[in-house]
């Protein structure tokens, strides 16, 4: 079957970093996505991956590692607005989008 | 800036009821989506339309069905609501296909007593 596996809660820092994980199994791969969700709100697209290496974009940057099946999502100099959840989806062999069930992410000061 | 809307951001329905959960987009996309989110689990896709009346199953499609009569809408209905269809319903729409960047409504949180 197909499967993505990402941490249930994190907690960090304001001002500090922190690293999202993503793993993946799924039947083919054609690409790799990132989205935030605050509560009660709608899903908002962040990054896209689909070959091996590091996407950069301001504060946030994502990671792809297609042999090992892995991403991560960095975030750098932690807000309090970033308190949220981070959704990481894959699209599979079909070009069908397969999710994870999220990261909450709890941003102390 | 692009816009999905949902009308409702919460409905509460009894047992038996039919419901409809509706989604309007601006963008002029060409595709629409409903998704169903649980905790612990990722969004599941219950149905998707890549072009007014049509529409294709997604994974988890019993018990709901979909009408789309204008490209600009896409309806969610629950023929015979169930206290297993209490969940926080999704909308998407995109201009291309199901695999790529989706833009989502805030999400209607039905609960069926």
């Amino acid at each position: 079957g197909q499967n993505i596996d990402q941490p249930t809660e994190m907690t960090a820092t304001e001002g500090a970093i922190v690293q999202i994980n993503c793993t993946y199994q799924t039947s083919g791969f054609n690409g790799l996505f990132w989205y935030q969700q605050h509560a009660g709100e709608a899903p908002t697209f962040l990054s896209y991956n689909v070959l091996d290496g590091l996407e950069e974009k301001g504060r946030f940057s994502s990671f792809l590692s297609r042999s090992k099946g892995y991403s991560y999502l960095l975030l750098k100099e932690l807000q309090m607005k970033d308190s949220a959840s981070y959704l990481c989806a894959v699209r599979d062999g079909n070009y069908q989008l397969i999710w994870g069930a999220g990261t909450k992410l709890i941003i102390k000061p | 800036d692009v816009k999905v809307t949902q009308s409702s951001r919460y409905l509460v329905k009894r047992t038996g009821e039919k419901v409809f959960l509706e989604c309007v987009q601006d963008m002029d996309h060409e595709n629409m989506f409903w998704y169903r989110q649980d905790p612990g689990l990722g969004l599941r896709l219950i149905y998707f339309s890549y072009d007014v009346k049509m529409k294709e199953k997604g994974d988890i499609p019993e018990g709901y069905s979909v009408s789309r009569e204008k490209k600009e809408r896409f309806s969610l209905i629950l023929e015979s609501a169930s206290t297993n269809q209490t969940s926080m319903y999704l909308c998407a729409s995109s201009p291309t296909g199901p695999g790529d960047i989706q833009y989502f409504g805030a999400g209607t949180r039905l609960s069926v007593l």
